[in-house]
């Protein structure tokens, strides 16, 4: 079983409400990626990271932001949560790109 | 990136082997296939992977034609449990799209008793 959290699992808000999804590995993956699936739909890259101080843009456009301070964590962040945030948010690492661990997601709900 | 075509559904009746096809025809010859599968909306769980020779690990099979235009995942004795998304990804393992993976629509497994 890999060892990545995904904290809250669910998370219903109203609109306007700043939110973080947190993420956290205990493998010491130093790679790191947020990605963001609306229901039946597919999955999109939104944010990735190669290490400590390193974040890119994904695929896909997204109106979060991250941050990666220490190895095994890896949050994300809206600023001002909207009803098109509505989605679920999985995070995923790997330490050779081949094999990607990922967390069990978090389902946002923007009210 | 070379782009994936899979078939949108296939059945499986349970106990027998489930044989998913993947075709890759603009694959290049640095580009891995990867194949992952989501069950119910739960996190995509990796399968397997292979270059140009076939593979084996104790979840499935991997085989790749000679050409490497094509690939079939064999999971060889399918479970209820093997109900999923199966996910054929093809990507370069290195350089800067190291470990970014494209998901498409994928192959909806049902596995029925």
């Amino acid at each position: 079983e890999a060892d990545i959290y995904q904290t809250p699992r669910y998370l219903v808000i109203g609109t306007g409400k700043k939110i973080t999804l947190e993420c956290s590995q205990t493998m010491g993956h130093d790679k790191m990626y947020w990605y963001q699936q609306d229901p039946g739909m597919e999955l999109h890259l939104i944010h990735y990271s190669y290490g400590v101080n390193s974040t890119e843009k994904g695929d896909l456009s997204s109106e979060s932001t991250v941050s990666r301070i220490r190895t095994e964590h890896f949050p994300l962040t809206l600023e001002s949560a909207r009803p098109s945030h509505t989605s679920q948010y999985l995070c995923a690492s790997t330490l050779t790109g081949y094999e990607q661990y990922f967390g069990p997601g978090t389902r946002l709900t923007v009210t | 990136d070379a782009k994936t075509t899979q078939p949108p559904s296939m059945d499986c009746a349970e106990g027998r082997a489930a044989n998913l096809p993947c075709n890759h025809s603009t694959i290049s010859g640095n580009e891995y296939v990867y194949w992952y599968r989501q069950i119910h909306s739960q996190g995509p769980q990796y399968i397997i992977h292979g270059l140009k020779n076939n593979e084996t690990n104790e979840m499935a099979s991997l085989i790749i034609t000679e050409d490497r235009k094509s690939s079939t995942l064999i999971l060889p004795h399918a479970t209820l449990r093997d109900t999923a998304v199966y996910y054929c990804i093809v990507r370069d393992a290195g350089g800067t799209s190291y470990g970014k993976l494209t998901f498409g629509q994928g192959t909806i497994l049902t596995v029925h008793p």
